[in-house]
């Protein structure tokens, strides 16, 4: 089927290879940032959060580190996996509201 | 729990015909939101209703785009003529509508989207 992101920045790996993907975010206010990952043909899937009141946050496999000096995102995926083969999206909420403000998406693929 | 659905999955009409998409929220969710996701794009937000009120239609074109959430429950999104530049992901998304402890994210879902082209 048709993908989504077609024409976005893409980051190669070897699976087994760790991955970072950065992203920039627009408003200094915000408050509360999402990591999400979309595969072909699905709606965006939550990874990670983070509030603006931390700079690191651990799930498994996954970390989102956040700079708010330089309002800067990074996902960081350990052990990358194939399935791991998405397109990954941040997304920031601006104080106060509830809705997803998407920055440019990155393409990952991992291959075996 | 059953996800956000959405219907139909994909849709073809002409430039100038209508369209409707319709979407189930997951039970509970107070707020609902569509989004559009044109190719090689981040989602984009077009309406939000909190309950069966619009929180945020800013970025809706309402001279032909048109949503209605009636009971608070399900919702449709219109566009009505369509235009080329309409062909795009129609993605409806839930979620509580307030943080709640040891709720993460707000409970936000996403459902997978209606894929309109319009030839």
């Amino acid at each position: 089927g048709e993908s989504v992101g077609l024409h976005l920045p893409t980051l190669s790996v070897q699976e087994g290879d760790n991955s970072i993907i950065n992203c920039a975010y627009s408003n200094s206010a915000s408050d509360y940032f999402i990591w999400y990952k979309q595969e072909s043909g699905k709606g965006p899937q939550f990874i990670i959060d983070i509030r603006s009141n931390m700079d690191k946050r651990q799930g498994q496999r996954v970390t989102v580190l956040l700079n708010k000096t330089v309002k800067h995102l990074s996902l960081q995926i350990a052990a990358t996996q194939p399935g791991d083969s998405a397109v990954y999206f941040c997304a920031e909420t601006p104080t106060g509201f509830q809705k997803l403000v998407f920055g440019t998406g990155t393409r990952l693929l991992v291959s075996p | 729990e059953a996800g956000v659905a959405q219907s139909p999955r994909y849709k073809i009409i002409e430039k100038r015909q209508s369209v409707a998409f319709w979407c189930n929220p997951i039970s509970g969710h107070a707020t609902l939101y569509w989004y559009q996701q044109i190719l090689g794009q981040g989602p984009k937000l077009l309406i939000q209703f909190q309950n069966n009120g619009v929180v945020d239609d800013s970025q809706l074109p309402k001279d032909r785009f048109s949503a209605e959430r009636l009971k608070g429950v399900d919702s449709t999104l219109k566009i009505q003529p369509a235009k080329l530049e309409d062909s795009a992901v129609y993605l409806c998304a839930s979620s509580l509508g307030r943080m709640k402890g040891g709720v993460t994210n707000y409970g936000y879902t996403f459902g997978s989207g209606t894929r309109l082209t319009v030839v």
